[in-house]
């Protein structure tokens, strides 16, 4: 799991509430990625992030909101306008340049919505 | 489309038994190919990164090939042990905008029982 936490490691939420999920590292690394994964399905990308106060969507980003105001921190909030939040939830962050350049991904969040 | 298939979905072995698990891909244009371990509920941890010119690469009891020319991966454990069970992901960079995009398969399961 390297120097990236999430917390917490489970969370359930009603439905139609909003919920936020952490994810910090220590690697001093510039970009962070936000993941969903679903049973028999690969790893999707939600959000990324390269540099403070910037972020990109990914594949699946509606009904997810994210911020980078600090390098070690990327949170991840699950709208009530995301239609199926349940679901395991990696953060992950690299460093940029000289590739390949590694991604760690910390030990992820699974949510419960009902 | 970029897609990354592994096979077989799953697999139980026997403890000291050797595997082989397979990834084919259609990904444009390829940056890398990754394996990567994910132990139950945790974040998936790397194994093996291998560019265009290499066509090997190993990390102790395991050892990753690439063809590229056949867009085929392979990643054979030696000597398994049961903290080997875990699911086994390939994954596949594409060349996006000067970064790495992770395209992910859906991952082999090993079980290694005594």
């Amino acid at each position: 799991d390297g120097g990236i936490t999430q917390s917490p490691k489970y969370l359930f939420r009603k439905e139609g509430q909003n919920v936020t999920l952490s994810c910090e590292q220590n690697l001093n690394h510039d970009a962070m990625y936000w993941y969903r994964q679903d049973p028999g399905q690969g790893l999707r990308l939600i959000y990324y992030s390269q540099i403070v106060n910037d972020f990109q969507k990914g594949d699946i980003a509606e009904g997810y909101s994210v911020s980078r105001e600090k390098k070690e921190s990327f949170p991840l909030t699950v709208t009530s306008a995301q239609k199926n939040p349940t679901a395991f939830y990696l953060c992950a962050s690299s460093i940029i340049g000289g590739r390949p350049y590694e991604q760690y991904f910390g030990p992820g969040t699974r949510l419960t919505v009902t | 489309k970029n897609q990354v298939e592994q096979s077989p979905q799953s697999l139980i072995i026997l403890e000291g038994k050797n595997c082989t698990l397979q990834c084919n891909y259609t990904v444009s244009p390829f940056s890398n190919l990754r394996w990567y371990k994910q132990d139950t509920g945790r974040g998936p941890v790397s194994l093996t990164i291998m560019t265009f010119s290499e066509n090997t690469k190993s990390n102790g009891r395991y050892t990753a090939t690439l063809d590229a020319d056949t867009k085929q991966s392979s990643l054979h454990i030696t000597a398994s042990q049961l903290s080997d069970s875990a699911s086994y992901i390939c994954v596949v960079s594409v060349d996006s905008s000067g970064t790495d995009k992770l395209i992910f398969g859906t991952g082999t399961r090993l079980q290694v029982f005594p």
